[in-house]
């Protein structure tokens, strides 16, 4: 079964400097991976998701994360934060096939941006 | 984009009462639906994933009778949390996804809905 861990609950980054939220997966085979963010009382958005390829994707906002399959990792990264990225962030894994599975989400890791 | 609906986005009610939620796919079909559970300042937990025409399948320790799944057509499945109390008070969000969907295409998710049992 696939899990997900997120090491940080909590970040702290000041506005302008570069942030890097980790995740590590475990899954038996190649895994689709995702990153969502979600602001207080609100739903999902989809920052971005890997598949194949290559392993450096590009999302929206801004944000990038890389696949390291030798370090079963899908870190977020960002090179200059924004006040409005502060936000709960989720890390996702889905199986291969993922139409019909859902995904197992990190426990999320809140990003607090100050001046 | 494709695009799923939630409704309520918010509801309270007292304790002993039933709440439908609704989970209704805009612009696309699809057979499996997907409920999930977040309580305050916690992850989404997967509850039940709902499939059209056929029973839905719960995650361990999630009581059927007390969250009632129906998944009637391709565009809408329903929860309804039976005689809540305050302890079912929660975000519940679900996600679907498109049947004509590459196997690398997201699902998609609603934008919750906040319930709160007194």
């Amino acid at each position: 079964a696939q899990s997900v861990t997120q090491p940080d609950i909590h970040i702290t980054v000041s506005e302008g400097a570069s942030l890097e939220l980790r995740c590590n997966y475990s899954y038996g085979a190649t895994p689709y991976l995702f990153w969502y963010v979600q602001s207080p009382g609100q739903g999902l958005q989809l920052l971005l998701k890997y598949f194949s390829g290559d392993t450096l994707v590009q999302g929206i906002k801004g944000f990038e994360a890389e696949f390291k399959r030798s370090q079963s990792s899908f870190n977020l990264r960002k090179p200059s934060v924004h006040w409005s990225d502060a936000a709960e962030y989720f890390c996702a894994v889905g199986a291969g096939n993922s139409g019909n599975t859902p995904l197992v989400f990190g426990k999320g890791t809140r990003l607090s941006v100050i001046a | 984009g494709a695009v799923v609906s939630q409704h309520p986005s918010w509801v309270i009610c007292k304790s002993g009462t039933s709440v439908k939620i609704e989970c209704r796919s805009l612009d696309f079909q699809a057979t499996t639906m997907f409920w999930y559970r977040q309580f305050p300042k916690q992850s989404l937990m997967l509850m039940a994933t709902s499939n059209e025409g056929s029973k839905a399948t719960y995650e361990q320790g999630v009581e059927k009778d007390k969250f009632l799944i129906n998944h009637a057509s391709l565009t809408l499945s329903t929860l309804t949390v039976t005689s809540a109390h305050p302890e079912d008070s929660s975000f519940y969000i679900c996600s679907a996804r498109d049947v004509r969907a590459q196997a690398h295409q997201p699902q998609h998710f609603g934008d919750g809905t906040r319930l709160s049992i007194l």
